[in-house]
């Protein structure tokens, strides 16, 4: 099984400042036949489902505003909100969908410092 | 707008049988792979099943095979999972989840509203 991690496990960021979070695949996510990369970010909040932020790495989801950005290749990606919301406040997760099982990052908590 | 309409939670007995459904609308049913992913009290998401958009080809989480079985509807745009031999360690609150790519391998762009089942004596 391909194992996700991230970091840090929490954080907390003022309003308006970056806040990045870091992941890592055990393995390369990147499917060679179509050179794509097999990686979203989710973020939930508190009682609602999770919603889709980034797949392929780096593409933003419907609707998902531009301050949620991705990047990264191979085994190690980054989310980044560049200027932070008071509704940014929620659990992000990376989750690789290269291969079932399917897995996911532990979460990492964002909150306003 | 796409919607997924999660029925079936509830309480059930460890040994016991359940069956979740989920109705889908908004979108093209039959051209997407469709998943279950739960998430027990306090903490993350684990991936559980994945349907493909015709039915014939499924996946399963090791925590659940030979015991869930994950079927669609594509006349009735639902799917559905059935969990039998519920185990306490299975407590969670269960997602329906719409695949973001046509095919098997894809990110999960809209989801139903989550469904508890609680599996205590």
């Amino acid at each position: 099984d391909i194992v996700m991690t991230q970091f840090p496990d929490s954080l907390a960021v003022s309003l308006g400042e970056r806040a990045t979070i870091n992941c890592k695949s055990s393995q390369s996510v990147l499917y060679s036949t179509n050179n794509k990369i097999y990686l979203a970010w989710y973020q939930q909040k508190p009682g609602q489902p999770p919603r889709l932020l980034i797949h392929g790495a780096s593409t933003r989801g419907y609707g998902v505003p531009d301050r949620f950005s991705g990047s990264g290749s191979g085994t190690d990606f980054t989310l980044t909100i560049s200027s932070l919301q008071a509704e940014d406040v929620a659990v992000y997760y990376c989750q690789q969908y290269y291969t079932t099982p399917f897995t996911f990052g532990p979460g990492t908590t964002v909150d306003i410092k | 707008e796409v919607q997924l309409l999660q029925s079936g939670g509830g309480l059930v007995q460890p040994g016991g049988s359940l069956r979740l459904s989920c109705v889908a609308s908004g979108f093209t049913f039959r051209d997407y792979a469709m998943s279950w992913v739960r998430q027990a009290p306090g903490k993350g998401l684990e991936w559980v099943s994945t349907i493909s958009s015709g039915g014939s080809d499924t996946h399963y989480a090791d925590s659940v095979k030979g015991r869930f079985i994950i079927s669609r509807d594509n006349s009735k745009n639902t799917l559905y999972l059935r969990m039998n031999s519920l185990r306490v360690e299975d407590t969670a609150v269960y997602y329906c989840a719409k695949s973001g790519l046509t095919g098997d391998l894809s990110d999960f762009d809209y989801w139903g509203q989550g469904t508890l089942v609680p599996v205590s004596s």
